[in-house]
This record gives structure tokens, sequence and C-alpha cells, in this order.
């Protein structure tokens, strides 16, 4: 199993440009997030998906989107990219709450810079 | 307050030595705890659950005090290879809240 993969592994995007943060897991995890850390500080909530076709928000929503079409993929979208995203990002998923399971497992990361 | 407080560190010990974290959290109905590790520049991985009686594995120590809201995490006779981040995480519902972690260096 390759686990969570996210690619690209870096990137520099201009203000206002768009991208997208590709996320795939093959685990068979319902539930996927996306984080964002900052240097120095905890991991962020951006959003998260309990399963294929349904996403929420968490803490950080503003500036980003995501959608759920399978349970493998969960893309975060960024539109008008601006310098307060930069950041790492991970994605994350784990099997459902009734698994008893509450283990994370996390993809290798994002860095994104935004100039 | 922060939902999950950690003291950043650094922590600087000699091998061999015994370190101890803590980590308070502000919300009571929290349901699971959990310590991760996180290498420079790497994703954070799960490096043990956290039960009220407590639970050890291998040099590792952890420990729930649900009245006072803290958990701890302590390291026996600490290896070079233990210098990492340490996150406290804290579950409620199914989201997990980190703390900003706790950096410890190990040193020959």
């Amino acid at each position: 199993n390759a686990g969570v993969t996210q690619t690209p592994k870096f990137r520099i995007l201009k203000i206002g440009q768009s991208m997208t943060l590709q996320c795939t897991q093959d685990m068979n995890h319902n539930y996927m997030y996306w984080y964002r850390q900052d240097p120095g500080m905890g991991l962020k909530l951006i959003y998260y998906s309990v399963g294929a076709g349904i996403t929420d928000k968490g803490e950080v929503p503003n500036g980003y989107n995501v959608s759920r079409s399978t349970t493998e993929d969960f893309p975060l979208r960024l539109e008008l990219a601006a310098p307060s995203q930069t950041s790492v990002y991970f994605c994350a998923s784990s099997y459902s709450l009734a698994s008893g399971s509450y283990e994370q497992y996390f993809g290798p990361g994002t860095r994104l810079t935004v100039t | 307050r922060k939902e999950v407080e950690q003291d950043p560190g650094p922590f600087n010990v000699p091998e061999g030595a015994t370190v101890a974290f803590n980590c308070t959290y502000s919300n009571s109905a929290s349901q699971s705890f959990f310590w991760y590790r996180q290498d420079c520049r790497k994703e954070p991985k799960l490096l043990m659950s956290v039960y009220s009686s407590g639970n050890e594995d291998g040099r590792f120590t952890a420990q729930l005090n649900r009245a006072s809201q803290y958990i701890s995490l302590l390291i026996r006779d600490s290896k070079l290879s233990d210098s990492a981040t340490y996150l406290c995480v804290v579950r409620s519902e199914s989201k997990l809240t980190f703390g900003t972690g706790t950096r410890l260096q190990v040193t020959l």
C-alpha cells in the first residue's frame, strides 16, 4: 500500500493564481482531512470529509474548496492565492469512528509558497 | 485559552536521560488522546494512544488526568533517534485538535 500520497511536493504560486493540491489514499478509509501547518504552529483543520460526496468545513476554510467524488481522492482547491496561504499542507485519512480506530495517516505534505 | 497547550521547548537532554512532557486541554468533553511524533519537515505519525489507566510502550509511558485535563509523555533512556517534535492530540467526535508540539533534542 502506498498509504496517503500528495502531489505536488513543492509549489510556488504568484498572488491571485489558483491551484489544486491532490491527495489520494489506498487504504479504503472513509474519513479524509486537509490540514495546514504554519511554522511553530499546530496543524489547523481546513476541511474534512466523512465519505464520498460529503464534505464539511474545519477551523480555517476561507480561501479553499474541496470535493470528494470518490473514496480515494480528496483534492484541495486554492482560488486567488494569497501570501497568507503560504504553508505546509497535509492530507490525512482514517477509518470511520465506528471502527474504533482513530489514528490518522498523513501524506508527506505539500510545501506551498505564495509570493 | 488554547484548546491544546504544550511547552514548545526545546528540551535538550543527553542520551540515556529521562524526559517528560506535559500537555493541557480545555475541552472537558474530549474523548480520546494521543501523542504524535513529527520529524523535521516530515508528516506527523502516531506514537501512542493515551488511556485513562496509563499505558506503556517500550521506553514510552503516557498518562491521562481527566480531572486536571492534562496528558503526559515520559521517555526513558533517551536515544538520539528520539529527537523530534512531539504533538499532543485531542479527539472530539471525528476531529483531532493538535498542540503546537514540544521539540526534543537528544545529544551525545
